[in-house]
This record gives C-alpha cells, structure tokens and sequence, in this order.
C-alpha cells in the first residue's frame, strides 16, 4: 500500500523567507502523480502544484517550486518570497495510476509571521 | 465559472438524526469524490463515482453511510443514524476523466458536521 509522510507537523518562518516543506512516499508503482493541497483558515482545498511521475522536469507555478527527486521518492515544496497569505496546512498527496484514488499525507502547518 | 458547490456548509444536528450532505461537481466533471476529515485521521476518501456509478466505496466507515449520484449534476452523502463520531468536515471533489485517466480534482469548500 502506498504510504505518504510529512515529517514537519508546523513550521513557522518570516514574511518574505524561503521555506521548504518536506514529503516522502512509498510505492512500488512507476506510473503515478504527486500534489501539494493547500487549505487555508477558511478550510477550502486549493491545488497549488501537480507532477506527473513521468517528467524529470520539476514543476514550477510562480512562487511555488518542488523538488522531485523520485529514486529516493522524495517530493519537497519551496515556497519562495513567503507571503501571509500562504499561512495555511499544505498537504502532500499521491495518485498511483491508473487508480483515481489520491492519498493524502498528514499535513504541515505553516505559519507566515510578519 | 463556478467549482464544486456543496451545501449546507454547516449542520449541527442531534445523534440518531438523518443527516443528508449534497454536492454540485464542475461541469464537465465525471468523476466524484466525497471526503472526510477529522484531527485523528486526516482526509479519508469515502467513495467516488465515474460516470455516475460508485467505482470504490471501501472507505464508506459502515452501513449507516450511503451515497447516490443520481445524474452527473448532483450527489449526496446520507448518514442514518448519525453518531457523535461522525462530527467532521466533509468535503465533495470532482475531475475530469476517471477509471485511470482522472485529471486533477477541485475540491468543494466543505460541510462541517457536528452531531451532539
């Protein structure tokens, strides 16, 4: 069964830093996707990155950047130029395909301090 | 154009009450999820459907849990009797695609239940 961990269960940085969530997962599966979830205060979930295991190319959306590294099964977030409004739990989660089934890792809190 | 609609968005109701949570996925969206998160488990997947059918349901916790999708417009989530231990926030998500080839899902802003 596939399994994914978040290590850090809160983090706390400077408006304006660079942070770093971590991710791991087990699967034997080659064929697969991985997200990263926000939710903020108001609880909706928003997509903030997708990448399909297939691509070397790490995926990249404005401020948000991963770091896939998939022999050691290892998919990090960083968020550059922190903003409050990144203050929220972001979860890690993974798709194996060609289930539609996503499962989710336990989530890390992240704190944007002014 | 509008995402996952789910209502109500709060429900307080008293243990042993029917309680019936309902979902509007995106249109063009075939496949839909219905989630649950609490503190202890996190997000758990209940069921989903592709094209309107239940494709897996092996997370529905018990009989008390049913779930229908009527047409590709509307689903509900219906808990009868429901227990203290369901209070959670119960989140409806829809993709396009399903039976292996499901894009991203959207989710809904969620129904927080509370069983007293």
């Amino acid at each position: 069964a596939q399994t994914v961990t978040q290590s850090q269960p809160e983090m706390s940085v400077q408006e304006a830093e660079t942070v770093t969530l971590s991710c791991t997962y087990d699967t034997s599966e080659s064929n697969y996707y991985l997200f990263w979830y926000k939710q903020p205060p108001s609880r909706q979930m928003i997509l903030v990155i997708r990448q399909e295991a297939y691509k070397q190319q790490n995926a990249t959306e404005n401020r948000f950047s991963v770091n896939f590294q998939k022999a050691a099964k290892s998919f990090s977030l960083k968020i550059s130029d922190s903003q409050l409004g990144d203050t929220a739990m972001y979860f890690c989660a993974f798709m194996k395909r060609p289930d539609d089934k996503i499962i989710f890792g336990k989530g890390t809190r992240l704190h944007i301090l002014p | 154009d509008a995402g996952v609609i789910q209502s109500p968005r709060h429900e307080v109701t008293e243990m042993g009450q029917e309680v019936t949570l309902r979902c509007k996925p995106i249109s063009g969206h075939n496949s839909l999820f219905w989630y649950r998160q609490t503190m202890m488990r996190g997000l758990e997947l209940l069921i989903y459907f592709n094209n309107n059918v239940p494709i897996d349901d092996s997370g529905m916790p018990e009989d008390r849990f049913s779930a229908k999708m009527p047409n590709a417009s509307f689903s509900t989530l219906k808990i009868q009797p429901s227990e203290p231990r369901d209070s959670a926030v119960y989140f409806c998500a829809s993709s396009f695609g399903g039976q292996g080839a499901s894009d991203t899902q959207y989710f809904g802003p969620g129904t927080r239940l509370t069983v007293l």
